[in-house]
């Protein structure tokens, strides 16, 4: 149990164009989610946490207009990249918390590359 | 500022041999987690040790947590090569908001 998907696993496009990554709680409800960005051989930096039904509460220095995010159910929320450019190109990687599992372990998705041209 | 700082970087032992990390952090927690991540994959959690434990084990997995010195340490025993990985551990802050702060991560490297 516990298991959380991304969608799409690895995305390139064009730079200005947004891109949207999907996080989806498979098999329990996800009261938080959470969004990380990884760049390469370096550790998670938290960009936002997103509650179902509220907004995203972003992290300083996480542009809120340039990453969109939607929590629009309890197993599911959106992440989009909003007229990228290359300096977006990242591994980002959700979390999701909630009503399975162990208390207080986030389940992680795979991950989604993102490359921007 | 660095909340978790962990050491080594990178470690490469042999098979069968134990590997230690260690991780140091610098404000009040709830809990630690420590996380193992394979190359351009997602995150899968290992083990969660709260404020009020002092050591944990789960299979071949031990960690310690001092709090007076707000650091912790995953060893793991008899390694094998498919313990190859990057090791990260993450503090959740006493105010218990659900975010996790990780460290810099430990690649370990186990040879055959």
């Amino acid at each position: 149990g516990a298991v959380v998907s991304q969608h799409p696993s690895r995305v390139i496009c064009k730079s200005g164009t947004s891109v949207k990554i999907e996080c989806r709680s498979l098999d329990f409800q996800a009261t938080t989610m959470f969004w990380y960005r990884q760049f390469p051989k370096k550790s998670l930096m938290l960009m936002a946490t997103s509650n179902e039904g509220s907004k995203a509460t972003y992290e300083q220095g996480v542009e809120k207009d340039k990453f969109l995010i939607n929590h629009a159910s309890l197993t599911l929320s959106t992440l989009t990249v909003t007229s990228a450019h290359p300096e977006d190109s990242s591994f980002y990687i959700c979390s999701a918390e909630g009503l399975a599992g162990a208390p207080d372990t986030q389940y992680f998705g795979p991950g989604t590359r993102l490359t921007v041209l | 500022s660095q909340q978790g700082e962990e050491d080594p970087q990178a470690l490469s032992i042999q098979e069968g041999e134990n590997a230690t990390m260690n991780c140091s952090y610098k404000t009040s927690i709830n809990n630690l987690q420590w996380y193992r991540q394979n190359s351009g994959r997602g995150l899968v959690h290992l083990i969660l040790i709260r404020s009020n434990e002092r050591e944990k084990h789960s299979g071949r997995l031990r960690v310690t947590l001092d709090t007076s010195k707000k650091s912790s340490s995953l060893l793991i025993t008899a390694s094998r090569a498919a313990d190859t990985a990057s090791y990260f551990c993450a503090t959740a802050l006493s105010s218990n908001t659900g975010k996790l702060i990780f460290g810099q991560g430990t690649t370990l490297q186990v040879k055959p």
